[in-house]
């Protein structure tokens, strides 16, 4: 079965230090992958998406980068962190079918 | 617009039913979903109709899907205490074709059961 691990669960980091979350399924191949970010308000934002290897697309322009080095690992970066950068990070996977999406268990960033 | 909308609050009482509605904007959406989020974990998904479908019935869970009015429900049978969460339903926006989509998502409904 396919299983997606997060981590760390939980972050504390200064405003302008990097940041690095990683994701990596197990289980399947060639997934499509997704970064979203949840506001403190619930609502769910989707910040990247990846089809394949080295190929990422951003969906709002914003402090964070992403790259998928290997198949079945997603990478969520930023050089510098903004205290805007709070959140709660999910990575959610799918198959290229148009499949549903099955989340991790998250990152709960803080940004002090 | 890309709004998918949600009452924010319900609260039943335990073995009632729970209705939680949705709407949405994308006519061509061929997924819509319900997620459960449990408080600090990630969504879990619950459950999800195809857009030709009308109804889907899972154990406890029934998903009403009304196209024509972009309409979207989970309704809950037996509610439990264990069913309080957060329920998020999501539309599916087309990215690249037969690449899969991504999810537009409501703001959520913060589901209350008292015992």
């Amino acid at each position: 079965s396919q299983t997606i691990h997060q981590w760390p669960a939980t972050l504390v980091q200064p405003v302008g230090s990097p940041l690095s979350l990683e994701c990596t399924v197990e289980g399947t191949s060639n997934p499509n992958l997704y970064w979203y970010r949840q506001a403190a308000g619930r609502g769910l934002q989707l910040l990247f998406y990846s089809i394949g290897i080295d190929q990422i697309s951003s969906e709002v322009p914003q402090n964070l980068s992403a790259s998928r080095p290997q198949d079945r690992q997603f990478i969520l970066s930023s050089k510098k962190l903004l205290l805007s950068d709070s959140g709660f990070y999910l990575c959610a996977w799918s198959t290229k079918s148009n499949q549903p999406q099955h989340f991790g268990d998250g990152t709960r960033l803080s940004i002090l | 617009g890309e709004d998918v909308e949600q009452s924010l609050f319900l609260s039943v009482r335990e073995g009632d039913s729970s209705v939680i509605n949705c709407t949405y904007t994308d006519s061509s959406s061929t997924y819509l979903y319900w997620y459960k989020q449990e408080p600090g974990a990630g969504l879990q998904l619950l459950t999800y109709i195809f857009s030709n479908m009308d109804m889907k019935q899972d154990q406890r869970l029934t998903v009403l899907l009304n196209k024509k009015d972009k309409h979207l429900s989970l309704r809950i049978a037996d509610t439990q205490t264990g069913d309080s969460a957060i329920y998020f339903c999501a539309e599916t926006r087309i990215m690249i074709y037969n690449q899969g989509g991504k999810l537009i998502f409501g703001q959520g409904t913060e589901l209350s059961v008292k015992p």
